[in-house]
């Protein structure tokens, strides 16, 4: 099973700020990477797909990068309903997909 | 934009079966353009794929839990379903029924608490 690591655990930031979340695989997931964000008592919503694809939606604010095992997401200026916790999630090894511990951005 | 709302028991006990049904609006599940899926969130394992089946009934299933697995679609209730046999407490999770490609979740229902507990 691929796993996914995400680091950091939580980000500190501040509206305006630049955030930058990373995600690394246990081995070469190609560009079969998503990003999902969640809020409390919410479902994840999909903001990133295929490693840099922005969803229906999607603000350009938000951007995805990386290939192989490295991939980051990018918030360029967050907003006040960005804080909230980020989900990678891969699909190299279908049909089983694994999804990272997450990235919760605070205040 | 295609919904969907999970239903099913929110507590159930030990050893029986978990019975969900996630029914979806505003188009159709026989249209052939996504996969239907399951997925849970634990409190602290975090989310996990469950399965996931296409209108024809084709199904695809975590390894992890293949063996006490089934999902099920009726497209004339435009439905599909999760069955999970002999459950314990570690299945205690936020059940999420989704769409999507084969690779990502594209729309995911608001998910139901199913608490195992005797």
């Amino acid at each position: 099973e691929i796993v996914l690591t995400q680091s950091p655990a939580t980000l500190s930031l501040s509206p305006g700020e630049r955030a930058t979340l990373s995600c690394r695989a246990s081995q070469n997931i190609r560009n079969y990477l998503a990003w999902y964000q969640q809020k409390p008592g919410q479902a994840p919503r999909l903001l990133i797909y295929h490693t840099s694809n922005r969803a229906t939606g999607i603000p350009a604010r938000f951007s995805g990068g990386g290939s192989g095992r490295d991939f980051t997401l990018t918030i360029s200026s967050l907003e006040p309903e960005d804080f909230a916790v980020y989900y990678c999630q891969q699909r190299s090894d279908w049909p089983s997909f694994t999804f990272g511990p997450g990235t919760r951005v605070d205040l | 934009q295609v919904q969907l709302q999970e239903s099913g028991p929110g507590l159930i006990k030990p050893s029986q079966t978990l019975s969900l049904t996630c029914t979806v609006s505003g188009g159709s599940i026989s249209n052939g353009a996504f996969y239907w899926s399951w997925i849970r969130q634990h409190p602290v394992k975090g989310l996990e794929w469950i399965g996931y089946i296409y209108y024809s009934g084709d199904t695809y299933y975590n390894p992890s839990l293949k063996s006490r697995v089934a999902i099920s679609v009726d497209t004339s209730k435009n439905q599909f379903s999760l069955r999970l046999t002999s459950v314990t407490a570690a299945d205690t999770a936020v059940y999420f029924c989704a769409y999507g490609s084969p690779y990502y979740f594209d729309f995911w229902g608001p998910g139901t608490l199913v608490t195992v507990s005797s």
